[in-house]
């Protein structure tokens, strides 16, 4: 079983609509969770981070379920702009410092 | 966030050959740092983390004699793909750990072609 695991899609989704991704991880000990977009064939960079209260960010929701080992990302309003692919990670503290990228789930908003 | 960049952007070269890649943090002075692959559809796969002033440490799998990384300074790690084969080529990206050494900033990564 993966670290950490996304539905690949692709989300074809028209503008405007909302979307949301799902993800989970198996390491029960991993500390935080965050959300980085990947651009094609460009470096990812960090969106958001995700916290069981929940964190909202404009049109990003990110929400963390840690019993249910769960996290989820939720944007509204889709923008042509958000075409993207989304990774999730998960950061494992405690010492090992080491961060789990998910294959990350690819959305094309679509006019 | 760091402002890391890496050099070159992209390589093309022959089977055999060795590759210097260059990652530099240009306004963060980083005692570590991490060295990705990426492969096409596939996530980013942690190679080894490099340590300024150390030996770095690899992951399962990576072979620390084929895939050599040295961290010169605060600001620059290099790693030299050795002998490259064409299952090598792939997308090279370094990232310099935040404050918290949760989150990550990432270079603009390196496209390695081996032919």
């Amino acid at each position: 079983r993966k670290e950490v695991e996304q539905d690949p899609g692709p989300f074809n989704v028209p503008e405007g609509a909302t979307v949301a991704f799902n993800c989970t991880y198996s390491n029960s000990a991993s500390q935080s969770f965050f959300w980085y977009r990947q651009d094609c064939r460009k470096e990812p960079k960090l969106l958001m981070s995700v916290y069981s209260s929940g964190n909202e960010d404009g049109r990003f929701t990110a929400q963390l379920n840690r019993a249910s080992q769960y996290i989820s990302l939720l944007i509204r309003d889709s923008k042509l702009s958000d075409s993207a692919t989304y990774l999730c990670v998960a950061f494992l503290g405690g010492g090992y410092q080491k961060v789990t990228f998910g294959t990350g789930t690819k959305l094309q908003v679509i006019p | 966030g760091a402002v890391v960049s890496q050099h070159p952007s992209r390589v093309i070269c022959k089977s055999g050959t060795s590759v210097k890649i260059e990652c530099r943090s240009l306004d963060f002075q980083a005692t570590t740092m991490f060295w990705y692959r990426q492969f096409p559809k596939k996530s980013l796969m942690l190679m080894a983390t490099s340590n300024e002033g150390s030996k770095a440490t690899y992951e399962q799998g990576v072979e620390k004699d084929k895939f050599l990384i040295n961290h010169a300074s605060l600001t620059l790690s290099t790693l030299t793909v050795t002998s490259a084969h064409p299952e090598d080529s792939s997308f090279y990206i370094c990232s310099v750990p935040g404050s918290g050494q949760e989150t990550q900033y990432f270079g603009p990564g390196t496209r390695l072609l081996v032919l």
